[in-house]
């Protein structure tokens, strides 16, 4: 049973350029969140999908938008990319929306804007 | 904006000492979430809290829901080295439902 995965691993990328990471939940899972994680903080909450739908979103801009699949895999696409969006963007899987529905991480993808 | 207050930010300890880690906010929540993560991988879920009051086990881990649904703890007792990771609180706000990490508290074991 595969558990969360994300692609690419790693990404450089520079300024003003768009990017698209990918990400595919755990078996059975129908809901994914998107966070960003900077080097040394905490994950923060981008937006959360479900049924295709964006349901919930974080203090983030609209160059930041995503996409679901009927299969619940997502994308997160960023747009003119700033030095500041380089981090660790982790995508979360659960079964549900709720916070007691356990969200499962995936590995992350490493994005370095130059 | 809402933010969590995790503390401390790092330490260093022996092994087998107990470990104590928590999370304070001026904002309410109605779960507590405790995570660790590893070296290039993905935070996973220690212990989970729904009830202020809440005190729950997971082996050697142990968190209670503060009473004030402002702040949670986490301790470790006797700690192991692969005990060794960052340790994030996460809370999901009453407010809106959303969730927030505290920044992390990062545990150094000693040889």
């Amino acid at each position: 049973d595969a558990g969360v995965t994300q692609s690419p691993t790693h990404l450089i990328k520079t300024r003003g350029q768009q990017v698209t990471l990918r990400c595919s939940p755990k078996s059975g899972h129908d809901t994914v969140s998107w966070y960003q994680q900077a080097l040394g903080q905490g994950p923060q909450f981008i937006f959360q999908y479900y049924e295709e739908e964006e349901r919930q979103r974080g203090n983030f801009p609209d160059r930041f938008s995503g996409h679901q699949f009927p299969n619940y895999s997502s994308e997160l696409n960023v747009n003119a990319l700033l030095l500041g969006d380089s981090a660790l963007y982790l995508c979360a899987s659960s079964l549900g929306t709720g916070a007691d529905n356990e969200q499962f991480f995936g590995p992350g993808t490493r994005l370095t804007v130059l | 904006g809402q933010q969590l207050n995790q503390s401390p930010q790092s330490m260093f300890i022996q092994e087998g000492e107990d470990v104590s880690m928590n999370c304070t906010s001026s904002s309410i929540f109605n779960t507590w979430l405790w995570y660790k993560q590893d070296p290039g991988e993905g935070p996973v879920l220690l212990i989970a809290l729904y009830k202020a009051g809440e005190l729950t086990s997971n082996g050697r881990l142990t968190a209670q829901f503060g009473i004030t649904r402002k702040d949670s703890f986490l301790n470790i007792s006797a700690s192991i080295p692969s005990d060794v990771g960052i340790y994030f609180c996460a809370g999901q706000l009453m407010v809106d439902d959303k969730i927030i990490f505290g920044k992390g508290t990062r545990l150094h074991i000693l040889p």
